[in-house]
């Protein structure tokens, strides 16, 4: 079984800030792993995937993610956010069954 | 291409009515998925069917059935409906072979009174 954590449940940023989101799982099998946005009243589109291969991974919408196998971590990283970004952030794990498991969601809120 | 598609798009009941969520895909996906979505709890599995003619329960199956329909449909029901089933409901489905990438409906949102 597996299992996320997402460290925070709501971040504010002012616009053109940098913003990391947290995201830490646990599982017993070698893992895939997913970031979601939602905005608002929507459902969820992938920003992006981690399933094999460079720890660094580009994104939509200019998000970044590194997965981090030592510290069982997969943070969301945006150098300059902008107000469209405001929407929920669901760190999600594939533990090879074809299930997704998600954490409870962090919301960006991005201020002028 | 539609993609994902549920109906309806908002529901009230009343405690013990039934009714059935509908949800339909045009990529050809083999597997497809129904969760609910509750605020501060992220989303949770509550069936899922890697294939056509299959079903399986995941994280929160109790008070809900399901039929995969064939491979484009694959229906949620509540048989009597209660409180605690207010939700938003999302279908999602997935190739399951190279991307593993979760497609997602725009959600149905139920209120249970």
């Amino acid at each position: 079984a597996q299992s996320v954590t997402q460290l925070d449940s709501q971040v504010p940023v002012f616009e053109e800030a940098p913003v990391e989101l947290r995201c830490n799982y646990s599982s017993s099998v070698s893992v895939y792993l997913f970031w979601y946005v939602q905005y608002p009243n929507q459902g969820l589109q992938l920003l992006l995937k981690y399933l094999s291969g460079s720890t660094l991974v580009k994104g939509i919408n200019g998000f970044e993610a590194e997965f981090n196998k030592s510290q069982t971590s997969f943070h969301l990283r945006k150098p300059s956010v902008h107000i469209s970004d405001t929407a929920e952030y669901f760190c999600a794990v594939d533990g090879s069954n074809y299930k997704l498991t998600f954490g409870k969601g962090t919301l960006l809120t991005v201020n002028p | 291409n539609a993609g994902v598609t549920q109906t309806p798009k908002f529901q009230v009941l009343k405690t013990g009515q039934s009714m059935t969520l509908q949800c339909a895909q045009d990529m050809n996906h083999n597997s497809m998925y129904w969760y609910r979505q509750d605020p501060g709890m992220g989303l949770r599995l509550i069936y899922y069917s890697a294939s056509e003619g299959t079903t399986d329960k995941g994280e929160v199956p109790n008070g809900y059935n399901v039929s995969r329909l064939n491979k484009r449909e694959f229906s949620l029901r509540l048989e009597s409906a209660a409180p605690s089933q207010t939700s938003v409901y999302f279908c999602a489905s997935m190739k399951t072979s190279g991307s593993y990438e979760q497609y997602f409906g725009p959600g149905t949102r139920l209120t249970v009174t």
